[in-house]
């Protein structure tokens, strides 16, 4: 069975903080997608990223960046220099691999991390 | 980017109304429409999986009779809660994913909905 497991409920920082989003996954698929979404308080999802299990490239974005580690299960998230506009719930997400005419490619999410930017 | 809008963006309805919630993709054609559900201050769960032209595969513990998906166009679903409680009061994302050529998945804004 697919499961997702952000260990962190809620995170608070100061503002220029560097703060790190633990993420670890469970799938007996060899083939699958990661994802990253932040959830402001408006409710809309905001796609963040999207990774498959074949690309471990560490990624950068800005101030976004991503560690993806298959040995351990784990895509971690970190904000470097972190803002008070990132104050959101952060969500990771697991998808098997789609594939046309099999499967569905739902996203399991994780139960979210709470991110507190204080000025 | 490609855009998925849901309509309405909150409702309020009273018990035992029935309450439609729509979901397009605007600039895309989608076969494979998600409805998730997510109560306050918790993740996100998939209640069902709609195919365009075919019947929604429902996820364990979602009733189906309760929660009606219809998916009658490569860019509408619509889910309607029938005979609603406040125990269905939740906000509910649908995502759409694109048919071609990387099966991409686009979410929704989400719709509120408040059952008093």
């Amino acid at each position: 069975a697919q499961k997702v497991t952000q260990a962190q409920t809620e995170i608070s920082v100061v503002e220029k903080e560097d703060v790190t989003l633990d993420c670890v996954y469970e799938t007996r698929d060899t083939t699958y997608y990661l994802f990253w979404y932040k959830q402001p308080p408006s409710g809309e999802l905001v796609f963040l990223i999207r990774r498959n299990s074949f690309d471990e490239q560490n990624e950068i974005s800005g101030r976004y960046s991503w560690n993806f580690q298959k040995s351990t299960s784990s895509f971690n998230f970190t904000i470097t220099a972190s803002q008070v506009v990132d104050s959101a719930v952060y969500f990771c997400a697991l998808s098997e691999a789609y594939s046309y005419g099999g499967s569905q490619g739902n996203l399991i999410f994780g139960k979210g991390t709470k991110l507190s930017v204080k000025p | 980017g490609a855009v998925v809008s849901q309509h309405p963006s909150w409702v309020i309805c009273k018990s035992g109304t029935s309450v439609k919630i729509e979901c397009r993709s605007l600039d895309f054609q989608a076969t494979t429409m998600f409805w998730y559900r997510q109560f306050p201050k918790q993740s996100l769960m998939l209640m069902a999986t709609s195919n365009e032209g075919s019947k929604a595969t429902y996820e364990q513990g979602v009733e189906k009779d309760k929660f009606l998906i219809n998916h009658a166009s490569l860019t509408l679903s619509t889910l309607t809660v029938t005979s609603a409680h406040p125990e269905d009061s939740s906000f509910y994302i649908c995502s759409a994913r694109r048919a071609t050529p990387t099966y991409e998945q686009y979410f929704g804004p989400g719709t509120r909905l408040t059952v008093t």
